[in-house]
C-alpha cells in the first residue's frame, strides 16, 4: 500500500527565514511519481511540482527547492527566503502513475511571520 | 472555462438530507477525481471517472455516496441521508489526459451537516 508521511504539522518561521518540508512515503511500485500541492487559506489545492521516480534531479523554481531521494524515500521541499505569502498547508502526494488517485500526507502548515 | 468549478461553495444540511455537489472541469480534461477533505487533514481520494466511465469508486465511504458523469464533462456527487461525519470539504481535480499525472483542483465545497 502506498502511505506518505510529513511528520512536521506546523512550523513557523520568521519572514526571509529557510525552511524546508519534509516528505516521506512508501510504495512497492517501481515507477511512481511525487508531487507538492500548496492550499493557501483560500482552500485551492494548487500544484507546485511532480517528480517521477526515475528521475532524482534536484530541482529549483525561484525561491524554492526540491530533493528527491530514492535511498531514503524521501522529497522535501525548501523555501529559501521565506515571505508571507507563503503561508499555506503544504501536501506532498504520490501517485503509481499516471492518471490514478493521489495519496496524500496530512500536510504541514507553515506560518510565516512578518 | 480556466480552471476547475464547484458549487455549491458552502452547504449546510440538515442530518438526513440528501446534497447533490457539482464540478465542473478544466474543458476538455478527460478524467476527473473526487477528494474528500477532513479538517486538519489531507485530501483523500472517492472516486473517479475516465470521460463518462467510472473506474474506481473503492475510496466512497458508504453506499450513501454516489458520484456520475454522464456525458463526460460535469460531474455531480450526491450524498444521501448524511450524517454528521460527512461533514468535509469535497475537492474535484480534473487531468487532461489518460497519460498526464498533474491533477487540477477545483475550489472545494464545504459541507457541514447539523
Amino acid at each position: 500500500a502506498q502511505k506518505v508521511t510529513q511528520a512536521q504539522t506546523e512550523i513557523s518561521v520568521v519572514e526571509k527565514e529557510d525552511v524546508t518540508l519534509d516528505c516521506v512515503y512508501e510504495t512497492r511500485d517501481t515507477t511512481y511519481y511525487l508531487f507538492w500541492y500548496k492550499q493557501p487559506p483560500s482552500g485551492e489545492l494548487v500544484f507546485l511540482i511532480r517528480r517521477n521516480s526515475f528521475d532524482e534531479q534536484n530541482e529549483i523554481s525561484g525561491r524554492y527547492s526540491w530533493n528527491f531521494q530514492k535511498s531514503t524515500s524521501s522529497f522535501n521541499f525548501t523555501i529559501t527566503a521565506s515571505q508571507v505569502v507563503d503561508s499555506a498547508v503544504y501536501f506532498c502526494a504520490l501517485s503509481e502513475e499516471g492518471n490514478t488517485p493521489l495519496v496524500f500526507g496530512k500536510g504541514t502548515r507553515l506560518s510565516v511571520i512578518a | 472555462g480556466a480552471g476547475v468549478s464547484q458549487s455549491p461553495r458552502y452547504k449546510v444540511a440538515k442530518r438526513g438530507q440528501d446534497v447533490a455537489l457539482r464540478c465542473d472541469p478544466i474543458s476538455g480534461h478527460v478524467s476527473l477525481f473526487w477528494y474528500q477533505q477532513a479538517l486538519g487533514q489531507g485530501p483523500e481520494f472517492l472516486t473517479y471517472f475516465q470521460n463518462e466511465a467510472q473506474l474506481d469508486k473503492s475510496g466512497l465511504p458508504s453506499d450513501r455516496f454516489f458520484a456520475e458523469r454522464p456525458e463526460g464533462s460535469v460531474s455531480t456527487l450526491k450524498i444521501q441521508r448524511t450524517q454528521q461525519e460527512d461533514s468535509a470539504v469535497y475537492l474535484c481535480a480534473s487531468i487532461i489526459s489518460d497519460r498526464a499525472t498533474e491533477q487540477y483542483f477545483g475550489p472545494g465545497t464545504r459541507l457541514t451537516v447539523t
